[in-house]
């Protein structure tokens, strides 16, 4: 069976601070594919990165950059200069890749960036 | 921008009542899910179809739920006999899968939700 835990429920930091959201995985499969998505107050999940368990190349875009760690099975998502925008709940998301349709979410860390 | 439309966004019903909701993928998109959101935790996948066939379903998704994708396009989820643990957002997600001498996944797109509210 797949897991997906993000121990932190909520984290308030002050606008230009940088902020790290950890995600820790379980997984059988040698494959599989990890995710992060945001879900600003409208509702909608936005899709932000996909990466393959053979790819352990860390990812900047632009002040959002990735650390995806298989001896730790961690895939952490770091904001820099984080924005009063950036408040958001952002899930971490596992999936296999014989059942790639098929997401195994965390709980969510809500983010709230103040001025 | 033409992204995953669903319909409506807010839903509130009486216990025991049947609700409907609908779904427009992204155009181009063979793929469509059918995913369900409680308070405090991450989406949990209820179903989903590859063009009008429905090929896996969760065992989340009880006989009071039925879910059709008729033309390959547009989906509905239908509710029957509410209940008030059916109180959820409902959300729908679309994404283009392909096999061919180059296989293709796409990310999953997401809707804005439905929020179902049982009294």
């Amino acid at each position: 069976a797949q897991k997906v835990t993000q121990a932190q429920t909520e984290i308030s930091v002050v606008e230009k601070e940088d902020v790290t959201l950890d995600c820790v995985y379980e997984t059988r499969d040698t494959t599989y594919y990890l995710f992060w998505y945001k879900q600003p107050p409208s509702g909608e999940l936005v899709f932000l990165i996909r990466r393959n368990s053979f790819d352990e190349q860390n990812e900047i875009s632009g002040r959002y950059s990735w650390n995806f760690q298989k001896s730790t099975s961690s895939f952490n998502f770091t904001i820099t200069a984080s924005q009063v925008v950036d408040s958001a709940v952002y899930f971490c998301a596992l999936s296999e890749a014989k059942r790639y349709s098929t997401l195994t979410f965390g709980k969510g860390t809500m983010l709230l960036v103040s001025p | 921008d033409t992204g995953v439309s669903q319909d409506p966004r807010h839903k509130i019903t009486k216990r025991g009542q049947n609700v409907t909701f609908r779904c427009d993928p992204i155009s181009e998109h063979n793929r469509l899910y059918w995913y369900r959101q409680t308070l405090g935790q991450g989406p949990e996948f209820l179903t989903y179809f590859q063009n009008e066939a429905q090929l896996e379903k969760s065992r989340l998704l009880s006989d009071r739920f039925s879910a059709e994708r008729p033309k390959g396009s547009f989906s509905t989820l239908e509710i029957q006999r509410t209940e008030q643990g059916d109180s959820a957002m409902y959300l729908c997600a679309s994404r283009i899968s392909y096999l061919s001498r180059r296989a293709y996944n796409s990310p999953l797109h997401f809707g804005n939700g439905t929020r179902l509210t049982v009294t």
